[in-house]
């Protein structure tokens, strides 16, 4: 089956610093992961996804990184700023264009 | 913003009673989804929908039932309401044509069984 995991639950970080959330997955064979955010009281919102045939992608602010050899994804948010704080989840897309949700990161940003 | 839409947005009810948890969207998006989300815990795909009149079980065994009788309408029903039903239910769409797997939310419904 599919598993998608994070390896922390909780992350705090400096207003200003950058954040790194990680996340772990299990299926050799997928080929497409995205990025959501959750803030509370809301569902969860796309933030970037990337593709197997690549190792990084970059939007505003925020950048992932895909290590196939480990299966490891990652976000990485620049300048880390009191709006950035949300649970944050990786999610694998499987074969049906269904997602796979890990265990979400909650974000805290300390002004 | 998104425009999908769900009703209740809180809702506590007695154990035994019959509920349904409205979700639209207004984006003409051909598949729909149902998650259930325990507090600080992932998203488990209950149910999802290719179309009108498709309906597909998720990977997490729900004994609620859907319908999608509309493109725009995807409600959730459960029959006799228990204790451990009480999560919050997360309704998304997506379009096909579009950015592969991104799936609009919801603002979701937190259900509370007594």
């Amino acid at each position: 089956g599919e598993s998608v995991g994070l390896h922390l639950p909780t992350l705090s970080v400096q207003e200003g610093d950058n954040s790194i959330i990680n996340c772990a997955y299990s299926n050799s064979a997928s080929d497409y992961f995205i990025w959501y955010k959750q803030e509370s009281g809301k569902g969860p919102q796309f933030i970037i996804d990337i593709r197997s045939n690549m190792d990084k992608r970059q939007g505003q602010r925020v950048t992932v990184l895909l290590n196939k050899t480990v299966k490891h994804l990652s976000l990485q948010i620049a300048a880390t700023q009191p709006g950035d704080s949300a649970v944050y989840f990786c999610a694998e897309v499987n074969w049906a264009n269904n997602l796979f949700f890990g265990t979400g990161t909650r974000l805290t940003v300390i002004p | 913003e998104a425009d999908i839409y769900q009703t209740p947005r809180y809702l506590v009810i007695g154990t035994g009673k019959k509920i349904t948890l409205e979700c639209s969207q207004t984006m003409g998006h051909d598949k729909m989804y149902w998650y259930q989300q325990d507090p600080g815990m992932e998203l488990h795909l209950i149910h999802y929908s290719y179309g009108v009149n498709s309906t597909e079980k998720g990977d997490l065994s729900s004994e609620s039932t859907v319908s999608r009788i509309r493109t725009e309408h995807f409600p959730l029903t459960l029959e006799s309401a228990r204790p451990s039903h009480t999560s919050q239910y997360l309704c998304a769409s997506s379009d096909e044509s579009g950015a592969e797997g991104e799936q609009y939310f919801g603002p979701g419904t937190r259900l509370t069984v007594t």
